[in-house]
């Protein structure tokens, strides 16, 4: 069973400019999950979909974050303009119901 | 707000018993998992305590106590391979895990 896939694995951007980011669950997980993990500060929460529906977006630092996830499949995380304090490792995870969640290996996006 | 605090570095010897804690304060709580992440890579699932008391995964064991917000994970027979980053994290209502700070744990000869 293939695990949870992130892509791109690093992205360098000027500021003002628009990244999408990529999670692909494992299959058959319906809760899929964005965090992530700024300048070495703990991994924080972004949002929860269970399906295609957003469950929790609580964490979403502001509008510049656009979280998607047509079809229930894969989702994207979309920056747009991208600010300097945006650069961190993002991470993706997905569980099967509200248990274990397994985490992909992180886009690690700088903004320069 | 909510807060889990764990020591920043641990060091220890290979073939030794360590104990990583966590303490944790948050407004709801459904359980305290446990993680590890080498070198900033994937974190990974180690163990999860859902109610109060000892849980054993091989060489890694997890224990709770929820009345005292407190709960630890236990490495023994420490492997040069153990040396990685490990968190303590809250499993909240609408299932996101809440982090705490990590702890470096670095294995010595």
């Amino acid at each position: 069973e293939a695990g949870v896939t992130q892509f791109p694995s690093h992205s360098v951007i000027e500021k003002g400019q628009t990244v999408t980011l990529r999670c692909d669950p494992i299959s058959g997980h319906d809760n899929l999950y964005w965090y992530r993990r700024v300048m070495g500060k703990e991994i924080k929460f972004l949002l929860h979909f269970v399906k295609e529906s957003k469950q929790d977006e609580s964490g979403m630092p502001n509008n510049r974050f656009l979280a998607e996830r047509t079809g229930g499949t894969y989702s994207t995380l979309k920056v747009q303009p991208a600010e300097l304090e945006d650069s961190g490792v993002y991470f993706c995870a997905s569980s099967r119901g509200g248990d274990t969640q397994y985490f992909g290996p992180g886009t690690r996006l700088t903004v320069l | 707000g909510q807060s889990l605090e764990q020591p920043s570095e641990v060091t220890a010897v290979e073939g030794a018993i360590v104990q990583i804690n966590c303490t944790y304060q948050t407004s709801g709580f459904y359980g305290l998992s446990w993680y590890q992440q080498h070198d900033g890579g994937a974190p990974t699932f180690l163990s999860y305590n859902g109610l109060d008391g000892l849980e054993e995964t091989g060489r890694f064991s997890s224990f709770l106590s929820r009345s005292d917000s407190y709960g630890y994970l236990l490495l023994q027979e420490l492997q040069m391979k153990d040396s990685a980053s490990y968190f303590c994290a809250v499993r909240g209502a609408t299932n996101k895990l809440i982090f705490g700070t990590g702890t470096l744990l670095a294995v010595q000869p």
